[in-house]
């Protein structure tokens, strides 16, 4: 099983800045079978990237994703006040499909 | 816009079995291949199940594979889970999710989700 580790745990910025969230593998992901998604208080997760650097239909262009073999990285550009969510890391390229334990970005 | 609506008992006893059902509008189940499960509870944070082919194949958890069963009825283009011997570790947030066009996909998208209390 491939865990993925998300760092770090919480993340306090302010709208305007910008975020920078990591997620590593314990072994190499093929075809970069990673995928972010998004998740609000009370809501289900929404799809990001995919792929590790695709940006999902209708995901902002401050959204990027980046990052091969082991180490992939999700960027937010400009933080808006609607970005403030938890964000898990997702392979997705074997069984069993695992998820990261999710970064939180919240209001410094 | 393909939308997945979960629905279930909200409360399940310990040993029994956890049924519940995705009911997919907006698009056939045989038009995106494959289908899911996914749960998130607090102490396992988020949990792939199962994945299931339109056709019937399916892909389950090693973890989970001994209880779990999932199944697709397309004349009610709908898919199904059941959990079997359930524990208190079973409560969660279940999660059907469209899994795309191949075996191994992302997520997208995401039902709301069914709250499952595992509780006598």
């Amino acid at each position: 099983e491939i865990v993925l580790t998300q760092s770090p745990g919480t993340l306090s910025l302010s709208p305007g800045e910008r975020a920078t969230l990591s997620c590593r593998a314990s072994q190499t992901l093929s075809s970069n079978s990673l995928a972010w998604y998004q998740q609000k208080s009370g809501q289900a997760p929404r799809l990001l990237i995919y792929g590790a650097s695709g940006r999902a239909t209708g995901i902002p262009d401050r959204f990027s994703g980046s990052g091969s073999g082991t180490d992939f990285t999700l960027t937010i550009n400009r933080l808006e006040p609607e970005d403030f969510a938890v964000y898990y890391c997702q392979h997705y390229g074997s069984s069993p499909r695992t998820f990261g334990q999710g970064t939180k970005v919240d209001f410094k | 816009q393909l939308q997945l609506q979960e629905s279930g008992p909200g409360l399940v006893r310990p040993s029994e079995t956890l049924s519940l059902t995705c009911k997919i509008s907006g698009g056939s189940i045989d038009s995106h291949y494959y289908w899911g499960w996914v749960r998130q509870s607090p102490g396992r944070g988020l949990e792939w199940i199962a994945n299931i082919y339109y056709g019937g194949n399916t892909h389950y958890n090693p973890s989970l594979k001994s209880r779990v069963t999932i199944s697709v009825e397309s004349s009610e283009n709908q898919i199904s889970l059941h959990l079997t011997s359930v524990t208190a570790a079973d409560t969660a947030v279940y999660y059907c999710v469209s899994a795309g066009w191949s075996l191994y996909n992302w997520f997208d998208p995401w039902g709301q989700g069914t709250l499952v209390t595992v509780s006598s």
